[in-house]
């Protein structure tokens, strides 16, 4: 089945602590982004890879790191998380830069 | 700066009430428009792609229409099973970033 797959779906940790959110695909898609989610801001772009190794900045990206050493993965990395990334997580990828996207289901976080 | 707005923020519809939904779109040029159905507690699922002025798409009672400022999603008798959030996105010409909309609420009464 196609499927991005987001880990873990649930988390509260503390201010500080150094996360990592996974994602995986398995439908051999070249472009995979991260989006956060908030009540009254919508979903906005953290940061997006066109392929292996290329990663580039979204409207949102302070805070972020994100790596694509293969293809099929692309993890979400805060390394000091603050309050102000409690968040609902998205990560999606498509075939190509102007091709739809399927989403995973998401990851809540919360940063105490 | 490219923008994506969408209006209503809401809509309370009853059963086989007709309605559209609205997109408008700033952007230099538009390679892409882009709508998802967002159902709660999950990911967007895609709907349409548009990419160019007076295409249109139909899937069973949706309808999304394009033109150059903005686009349409058409609900056509629509049923409580089409309550969820719609999402629009574009994708500007020269610019690898996805701006979605905040999206309308849309709530089908039986």
């Amino acid at each position: 089945e196609a499927q991005v797959t987001q880990n873990p779906r649930y988390l509260i940790t503390v201010t500080g602590k150094k996360l990592t959110v996974t994602c995986s695909q398995n439908m051999n898609h070249e472009y995979m982004s991260w989006y956060r989610q908030d009540p009254g801001l919508g979903l906005r772009q953290i940061y997006y890879s066109m392929n292996v190794e290329v990663t580039d900045k979204g409207d949102v990206p302070e805070g972020y790191k994100v790596s694509r050493k293969e293809k099929r993965n692309f993890p979400l990395i805060l390394e000091s998380p603050s309050p102000n990334q409690t968040s609902l997580y998205f990560c999606a990828s498509s075939l190509g830069q102007n091709q739809p996207q399927h989403f995973g289901d998401g990851t809540r976080l919360s940063i105490l | 700066e490219d923008q994506v707005t969408q209006s209503p923020e809401a809509l309370r519809l009853q059963e086989g009430e007709s309605s559209s939904l609205n997109c408008s779109y700033t952007v230099s040029g538009l390679r892409g428009l882009f709508w998802y159905r967002q159902d709660p507690g999950k990911g967007p699922e895609f709907l349409f792609t548009l990419y160019s002025a007076g295409e249109e798409k139909e899937k069973e009672r949706l309808k999304a229409t394009l033109t150059k400022k903005e686009s349409f999603l058409h609900i056509t008798a629509p049923k409580p099973e089409d309550s969820a959030t719609y999402l629009c996105a574009v994708q500007a010409r020269g610019d690898d970033k996805i701006i979605f909309g905040k999206g309308t609420r849309l709530h089908i009464l039986p």
